[in-house]
């Protein structure tokens, strides 16, 4: 099993849909958790950073974290077509610098 | 801010030759930097861990003696591929971080070709 677990998708879905991508992982000792967005043949952009458990909102995007159910999620609201790349979610330990990250979700939104 | 740069972004050269990949933090200074490898529609794959002034820290079955990996200053990382063959194509991708809680911030990557 791996620590971080992701739908590989793609999921399409037309412009202006809510996005809803999501994460389980497996290390209950994980405290911080991201959201990344990759463009093909580009490197990882920060979307979201969260600590712990909660929400966490920044424009259209709103991060959640589930620890007692393990389960990470990222909305896109009113989702337009330069969303469409591949996101990842990735875990840390408090104690460790690696970020053990899931295999990535393809979105794609059409016009 | 936070912005990393990595240069070259595609590079293609011979079997054997070495190939040098930079990794620079602009706006701010980076304590940690990272080098992951990344195959085709698969996940990042953390390589080596660097800190500056010191060796770098490899991740099991990452071949030190083949992937060079300095640390010079607060804000310049490189990656020697050395002795490069056609197995080591992929994409190489450096991130870097101010300080333990923060987030690490990922440039552009590096397309390296072995013919």
């Amino acid at each position: 099993q791996k620590e971080v677990e992701q739908d590989p998708g793609p999921l399409s879905v037309p412009e202006g849909a809510i996005v809803s991508l999501n994460c389980t992982y497996s290390n209950s000792a994980f405290q911080y958790f991201m959201w990344y967005r990759q463009y093909s043949r580009k490197g990882p952009e920060l979307l979201m950073y969260t600590y712990s458990s909660g929400n966490k909102e920044d424009g259209r995007f709103t991060a959640q974290v589930d620890k007692s159910s393990k389960y990470i999620s990222l909305f896109i609201r009113d989702s337009q077509p330069s969303d469409s790349a591949t996101y990842l979610c990735a875990g840390r330990m408090d104690s460790s610098y690696k970020l053990i990250f899931g295999s990535g979700t393809r979105l794609l939104v059409r016009p | 801010g936070a912005v990393v740069s990595q240069h070259p972004s595609w590079v293609i050269c011979k079997s054997g030759t070495s190939v040098k990949i930079e990794c620079r933090s602009l706006d701010f200074q980076a304590t940690t930097m990272f080098w992951y490898r990344q195959f085709p529609k698969q996940s990042l794959m953390l390589m080596a861990t660097s800190n500056e002034g010191s060796k770098a820290t490899y991740e099991q079955g990452v071949e030190k003696d083949k992937f060079l990996i300095n640390h010079a200053s607060l804000t310049l990382s490189t990656l020697t591929v050395t002795s490069a063959h056609p197995e080591d194509s992929s994409f190489y991708i450096c991130s870097a971080r101010v300080g333990d809680s923060q987030p690490q911030h990922f440039g552009d990557g590096t397309r390296l070709s072995i013919l």
